[in-house]
């Protein structure tokens, strides 16, 4: 198994411009989410999904959108990329257990604005 | 919504226990203590969680306060590859996966 795969690896955008960042798993979880992470500071939340076609905000969904078209796949859009938005991207996916739900984590995709 | 409160940084030797503190004050009676760790440029992995009694597992052991309001992950034998950001998080089952935040963590540094 391949785990949580996210594509790109790296990525730099120019003010404005827009880009989609892919994340793909093949554990068959249903939950999905997409965190970023600030030089030197923990993961905040951005956009989460509970099934295919639902998805839902975080805590800091604004400038970002996203689509689980199918189970598998969860895409981050950002339409016009703005240097705050310069950060490292983590996408994970989890089961919904009784126990809460361990989260498996991608390597990540860094992410530079100019 | 629930909060932890963990020290910033710790340091210790190779082959030393290490026990890693985390406060949770606020913890309800639906909050799981979660544990995960940060290995430098990569994503977060799962380390152990638990309700109300002491969990065991390959990595690590969690040490779990009789009141909830506190827990202590427990490296038994800390190693150079255990030098990571440790987040100790509180998973309430009831509410939606909305509620997933980690906060900055504590930077373990493990000396040889």
């Amino acid at each position: 198994n391949a785990g949580v795969t996210q594509t790109p690896k790296f990525r730099v955008l120019k003010t404005g411009q827009s880009m989609t960042l892919l994340c793909a798993q093949d554990m068959n979880h249903e939950y999905m989410y997409w965190y970023r992470q600030d030089p030197g500071m923990g993961l905040r939340l951005i956009h989460y999904s509970v099934g295919e076609g639902t998805t839902a905000k975080g805590e800091v969904p604004d400038g970002y959108n996203v689509s689980r078209l199918k189970k598998q796949n969860f895409l981050l859009g950002l339409e016009s990329a703005a240097p705050s938005q310069t950060s490292v991207y983590f996408c994970a996916s989890s089961y919904w257990l009784a126990t809460g739900y361990e989260q498996y984590f991608g390597p990540g995709t860094r992410l530079t604005v100019t | 919504d629930a909060k932890t409160t963990q020290p910033n940084s710790m340091e210790s030797n190779e082959e030393e226990p290490v026990h890693l503190p985390c406060n949770h004050s606020t913890i309800s009676g639906t909050d799981y203590i979660h544990w995960y760790r940060q290995l430098p440029s990569q994503g977060p992995e799962y380390v152990i969680h638990g309700l109300t009694s002491n969990v065991n597992n390959r990595m690590a052991s969690l040490a779990i306060a009789e009141d909830r309001k506190s827990s202590t992950l427990i490296l038994h034998r800390a190693t150079l590859r255990d030098a990571a950001v440790y987040y100790c998080i509180l998973r309430d089952v009831v509410a939606n996966a909305g509620k997933s935040t980690f906060g900055d963590g504590t930077t373990l540094t493990v000396k040889p």
